[in-house]
This record gives C-alpha cells, structure tokens and sequence, in this order.
C-alpha cells in the first residue's frame, strides 16, 4: 500500500463536524499561501490559496485563514465528508519567485 | 493529471544503477520542479527550472541530474542509484503565481 503519510499527525473527526488543520511557517517574507489535498496514491492537488494582503479567504466548503503575526495558517473544512479523508499540505514562497516551500502534512480521517 | 505527465509510473532499481524519469506539461508553463516525498518528511524540492534553459537546484540535490529538454519536457536522472533514494518522485509545473499543478507521482524503490 502507499506507505507516503506515516508517521504524520492525524485529525480524526465525524461526518458532519468542522475540520481545523494548522500549520506554521518559517519565513516572515513569504507572501503566498496554498493548502494542498493529496489523497492516497495520488499527487497533491489544489484547495485553496491566501496572500499576505489578506487574512481570510473561503472557498466552497473550505476556509483559510492567515495570522501574519504568529507565522500561522489554518484550513477549515466545513461539514466534513468521507472525500475529505486525505493529508492535507500548506506551503508557502515569496511573490511566487520562488519554489513552493511545504509543510510536513496532516493526515486527515473522517468517521463515517 | 493536472496537465502533467510522469513516466514510469513504477521502478525497482538496483543499487548502482541509473534511470531516468520522464515529465511533461501540456500548459505552455515556464517552471518546471521534482520534488521527492518520503514518509513524515512531506514534499522536499529536488531541482526546479524557471526557464527553459535553466535548472537551479533545490533543497535535495545531491545524487541527481535534471535536464529541461524544452519548454514542455524536464527530466530527473540518477546516475548511480542507492537505496536512500527510494521515494515517491513527483514532477509539477508552475503558473505565474506560484502554484504547482503536480502530476501523479513516480514510485522508484532502489534494492
């Protein structure tokens, strides 16, 4: 089986309840924000984005949130399904001149 | 595929030996990147090209080669392969933002 998300720190939560994913990052001079979903077996794929100008963004379903003070970005996910069980990435870069820089990952698991 | 291709899709590779993996992108993008994923470590950037012509190397090079054959195609060789490099390689192109659109991934296991 796919052996990539061990060790990874897991969020278990039930059908129907909100999901809060964190994650921190290092660098005071990045300025763009991207979320990543990757399920098993697959490549990492898109969810949302934030730049720096902003501190809140939705999507559907999908909330992000950036608090530049403490380096700290978080992904809501609301009324969670079975389709969110995944690991969940943030990254970041400086004005998109540089390569995406990625967190370790969450493991996502949602309770039927 | 998010407008990616990677090839092979499997590897088992002895160690010493040396393949290459193949990636393109059918979106006229300039960047190109390789990133590795190993478990617990996430995604750790590999080599990148901004520019056709262009390869700069990233967080883990050491015991790879990279050739952007044009706009279209950049390839990841290793050149005598050893058991630490068994991962999951993933190739990606990158939009003018800064977003990466990944392909599937390519699972080299070196013996």
């Amino acid at each position: 089986g796919e052996s990539v998300g061990l060790h990874l720190p897991t969020l278990s939560v039930q059908e129907g309840d909100n999901s809060i994913i964190n994650c921190a990052y290092s660098n005071s001079a990045s300025d763009y924000f991207i979320w990543y979903k990757q399920e098993s077996g697959k490549g990492p794929q898109f969810i949302i984005d934030i730049r720096s100008n902003m501190d809140k963004r939705q999507g559907q379903r999908v909330t992000v949130l950036l608090n530049k003070t403490v380096k700290h970005l978080s992904l809501q996910i609301a009324a969670t399904q079975p389709g969110d069980s995944a690991v969940y990435f943030c990254a970041e870069t400086s004005s998109g001149n540089t390569p995406l820089v990625f967190g370790k990952g969450t493991r996502l698991s949602v309770i039927a | 595929n998010a407008g990616v291709t990677q090839t092979p899709k499997f590897q088992v590779l002895k160690t010493g030996q040396s393949m290459t993996l193949q990636c393109a992108q059918d979106m006229n993008h300039n960047s190109m990147y390789w990133y590795r994923q190993d478990p617990g470590m996430g995604l750790r950037l590999i080599y990148y090209s901004a520019s056709e012509g262009t390869t700069d190397k990233g967080e883990v090079p050491n015991g790879y080669n990279v050739s952007r054959l044009n706009k279209r195609e950049f390839s990841l060789r290793l050149e005598s392969a050893a058991p630490s490099q068994t991962s999951v390689y993933f190739c990606a192109r990158g939009d003018r933002t800064g977003e990466l659109f990944f392909g599937e991934g390519s699972r080299l296991t070196v013996l």
